[in-house]
């Protein structure tokens, strides 16, 4: 079973920045936070990942609690093209666990015009 | 470069035909996954290659499904005595190592009337 849970939809305005929240409250210590989205007819896409720092690429900001319960992913200008489910993993990343990712059903993302 | 790419794109069978889906991870990749993704569900784990060698076969649901890796870089997934349940799209993804992120192909839809 899933490890995280997320709202199954949100809305966010075009330009404006998009706050998706992750619950993990189970996480423990080994465990990495992953972000995936998936555009609609696509396969998933590699967004971010953190353990406890909070961590920042050109896609997007993870910010994670200090007590690594929850997270949220920040977007920071959403664009139409952002519109897809976005899925929040917990996995272990040791080299002999396999890394394989357990999906949830994710937030599905509509970014208006 | 090329990523992982997966064929064919639509598989429409009969219910009890043998099926084969092929997936070409990115080349140097030594991690393959191979997950199956049903309507309106997040991707679900089957299995996982390492090399050659299938290293977590935990999520394959039962043994009409089997994969196989044999040279330790393309990938194909066989299931016989097709069932309507089947039906899904069937989706492979690919690592340099099993602690870094995972590319994903754009799946392989199968229906099996």
């Amino acid at each position: 079973d899933a490890k995280t849970t997320q709202p199954p939809s949100m809305d966010c305005a075009e330009g404006r920045a998009a706050n998706l929240p992750c619950n993990h409250s189970t996480i423990s210590g080994n465990e990495y936070v992953y972000w995936y989205r998936q555009i609609h007819s696509q396969g998933p896409q590699y967004i971010i990942h953190g353990l406890k720092n909070n961590e920042t690429n050109e896609m997007a900001s993870l910010i994670i609690t200090e007590d690594r319960k929850s997270s949220t992913l920040i977007l920071p200008h959403a664009t139409l093209r952002d519109t897809a489910v976005y899925y929040c993993i917990v996995r272990m990343t040791l080299y002999n666990q396999g890394g394989k990712l357990i999906f949830g059903q994710g937030t599905e993302l509509s970014v208006k015009p | 470069g090329a990523g992982v790419s997966q064929t064919p794109s639509n598989k429409v069978t009969e219910k009890g035909k043998y099926v084969e889906l092929r997936c070409d991870p990115i080349s140097g990749h030594t991690a393959l996954y191979w997950y199956r993704q049903s309507l309106g569900q997040g991707p679900e784990f089957l299995i996982y290659f390492q090399g050659t060698g299938a290293a977590d076969d935990s999520g394959l649901p039962n043994d009409r499904f089997f994969a196989v890796r044999p040279e330790g870089s393309v990938s194909t997934l066989k299931i016989q005595r097709t069932e309507r349940g089947d039906s899904a799209v069937y989706l492979c993804a690919s690592s340099a190592l099993t602690v870094y992120e995972q590319y994903f192909g754009p799946g392989t839809r199968l229906t099996v009337t």
